[in-house]
């Protein structure tokens, strides 16, 4: 597709579960990232990946946050051990890489823990 | 530490009215700013950027914001509000570490009303 694409689109998980939240960016950006929106919150910033290594991790709230990129395209968010507090809306962009460009989000995987 | 802010939670505005919604950003040196626009249901779409150059910025949608280094200020304008710009709005900063890494603002909802 033209657009960053995440998936599920919803996910309703138990707390104490693992979670996994997929995102497929642009075609040919090598620039990824992950944020998370809480309710009337903007955007935080979570990790950056620069091709598949993981520029900056700065963002995760704790080693229960996991993020991977294998191939430099897809990338996978990872939740262990979910909490209520872990329900938010999480974003992923992508972007060229190079200069100072928009980034081009997805609509984002809507995450509530029961 | 660099960060925006967005005064207000929400602008009311009549159709046909000029819009404004106000921005101000904290940052050491120069700064790149952007708006997005995220509608109901839907990611974060770009609106404009700011990196250097002219002060009046022109976007998507007809949307257009001034950069005011003395007052540290990026408004967001239209000259004619339309009811299908009702929408939340975020300004963001680039962060210094040389990647397209975003912190936004908390996010001004805009009503305009027919």
């Amino acid at each position: 597709g033209a657009g960053v694409s995440q998936t599920p689109s919803n996910k309703v998980t138990e707390k104490g579960k693992y979670v996994e939240l997929r995102c497929d960016p642009i075609s040919g950006h090598t620039a990824l990232y992950w944020y998370r929106q809480s309710l009337g919150q903007g955007p935080e910033f979570l990790i950056y990946f620069q091709g598949t290594g993981a520029a900056d991790d700065s963002g995760l709230p704790n080693d229960r946050f996991f993020a991977v990129r294998p191939e430099g395209s897809v990338s996978t968010l990872k939740i262990q051990r979910t909490e209520r507090g872990d329900s938010a809306v999480y974003l992923c962009a992508s972007s060229l890489g190079q200069g100072v460009g928009e980034a081009f989000f997805g609509q984002g995987t809507r995450l509530t823990v029961v | 530490a660099q960060s925006v802010a967005q005064p207000e939670d929400q602008v009311n505005v009549a159709e046909g009215n000029p819009l404004t919604v106000k921005c101000t950003y904290s940052v050491s040196g120069n700064p790149y700013l952007f708006w997005y626009v995220q509608y109901p249901n839907r990611g974060l779409q770009f609106l404009l950027k700011y990196i250097t150059g002219d002060n009046l910025v022109k976007g998507s949608y007809g949307f257009e914001a001034e950069f005011n280094k003395s007052q540290t200020s990026f408004h967001l304008k239209k000259p004619s509000a339309l009811v299908s710009d009702s929408a939340l709005y975020f300004c963001a900063v680039r962060d210094k570490g040389g990647y397209n890494k975003l912190i936004f603002g908390a996010g001004t909802r805009l009503a305009v009303h027919p």
